[in-house]
């Protein structure tokens, strides 16, 4: 079946610090997108990505989607401790319908 | 900005009663979903539901669950018979269903069960 390998499961960063993470698949997919998710509430939507290769930026985040189809990356700048929670990727493939297939999420905390 | 609802934020069950959950979609949205979210583990997709009917769903949607959309703005889930298992967030989301497939999905705060 779809899976999406999201890494890395944790970080521990430093304020100020830019963070990366990506999620890969052996299965294609036509939407890429990014959520964050607070302690007992639902995913919020960050960025979403449409077409292979489409680079995106909402403030200080930026995410790709792979030109391969099957990855893709969110960075956030400059991080601050608001920034701290559950980032996870999720993905669709239309012919599968309209489904989302989510990452096992990475656990951001910030240091300030 | 509108977004998805639903009620309560937290409902706690005996094992082998009957559970509805609550949702209610951002109003010009067509296509509504229900998720789960185990406690510490990923979101998994449950059923779509789209024009009255369902449109997918997942193993995990067995015969112990239903929706329904009972009135213009609610859709509902249905457990018949909690099992210890069923206990985690449940979300629902929705979307605008547009022809050219990039419409996003937009979710709701969840909703805690609980199975004692």
């Amino acid at each position: 079946g779809q899976q999406l390998n999201q890494s890395p499961q944790s970080m521990f960063i430093q304020e100020g610090e830019d963070v990366s993470m990506n999620c890969t698949s052996s299965s294609i997919f036509n939407t890429w997108l990014w959520y964050k998710q607070d302690p007992g509430e639902g995913p919020v939507l960050l960025i979403a990505l449409y077409k292979a290769g489409e680079l995106t930026s909402n403030g200080r985040l930026t995410a790709q989607f792979g030109i391969t189809r099957k990855d893709s990356f969110l960075n956030i700048s400059a991080s601050i401790p608001s920034d701290v929670g559950i980032y996870f990727c999720a993905a669709r493939a239309r012919e599968y319908g309209n489904k989302l297939v989510f990452g096992a999420g990475t656990i951001l905390r910030v240091k300030s | 900005e509108p977004e998805v609802t639903q009620t309560p934020s937290h409902q706690v069950t005996q094992m082998g009663q009957e559970v509805i959950l609550r949702c209610v979609p951002i109003s010009n949205h067509l296509y509504f979903y229900w998720y789960r979210q185990i406690l510490g583990q990923k979101v998994e997709f449950l059923v779509s539901f789209y024009n009255n009917e369902i449109s997918e769903k997942s193993e995990i949607f067995d015969d112990q669950f239903s929706v329904e959309r009972p009135d213009g703005s609610n859709f509902t889930l249905k457990i018949r018979s909690t099992k210890l298992e069923d206990s985690a967030m449940y979300f629902c989301a929705s979307s605008e269903a547009r022809a050219s497939g990039t419409d996003t999905q937009y979710f709701g705060p969840g909703t805690r069960l609980t199975v004692l």
